[in-house]
């Protein structure tokens, strides 16, 4: 159980263009889903918080308009880089909460990630 | 503020005991998380211990947390080859949201 997909899991795009990434959660419902992203090496940076039904909440410096997020229902959030540039390259990863009761509701399950290069 | 450190790389021979250990900042954390990730995929959870529990065993993953210190580590019994990756240790707020807080990372690398 608690699992989480994600597509593309690769995606390879020109600059100026914009590139839409799925995440859903597959056999359990998601009230919240977050988007990460992470650099080579680092660690896993914190974009924006989604709850289904209503508008994200962004971390400081992450630009809304930029990396647009829709979470229409308990299973599906998608993170639309628009305008991508290459210093947007990066792996994105997706995690889901949800559950019925007890920690699995604490608990954050996450995608296996999308890689994106921005030439 | 959060902040939570890793030391960034770890070496132990196949069969041995591996201690990756983790400091964190913030003492109102609920639940304390190691996470997996091997080269190029997602995050693995692997375990997870509520703020009030001191030690937690799960098969060959014992976790210890010393709420004191804000110190937690995961111990890896028998590590394996298979062992080798990144681990992140998480720091989560209930109420907060549930963000988590990452640590730096830290690399196993299980040798023969």
């Amino acid at each position: 159980g608690a699992v989480v997909s994600q597509h593309p899991s690769w995606v390879i795009c020109k600059s100026g263009t914009s590139v839409k990434i799925e995440c859903r959660s597959l056999d359990f419902q998601a009230t919240t889903m977050f988007w990460y992203r992470q650099f080579p090496k680092q660690s896993l940076m914190l974009m924006a918080t989604s709850n289904e039904g209503s508008k994200a909440t962004y971390e400081q410096g992450v630009e809304k308009d930029k990396f647009l997020i829709n979470h229409a229902s308990l299973t599906l959030s998608t993170l639309t880089v628009t305008s991508a540039h290459p210093e947007d390259s990066s792996f994105y990863i997706c995690s889901a909460r949800g559950g019925t009761s007890g920690s699995n509701q604490e608990t954050q399950y996450f995608g296996p990630g999308t890689r994106l290069l921005v030439l | 503020g959060e902040d939570v450190e890793q030391s960034l790389f770890l070496s132990v021979r196949e069969g041995d005991s591996s201690v990756i250990n983790c400091t964190y900042t913030d003492s109102s954390s609920t639940y304390l998380y190691w996470y997996k990730q091997e080269p190029g995929a997602g995050l693995q959870l692997l375990t997870y211990i509520f703020s009030n529990m001191d030690m937690k065993q799960d098969q060959r993953l014992t976790v210890l947390l010393n709420k004191k210190d804000k110190h937690l580590s995961l111990r890896i019994a028998d590590t394996q080859t298979g062992d080798s990756a990144i681990y992140f240790c998480a720091e989560g707020l209930t109420g907060g949201g549930n963000k988590l807080t990452f640590g730096t990372g830290t690399q196993l690398k299980v040798e023969l």
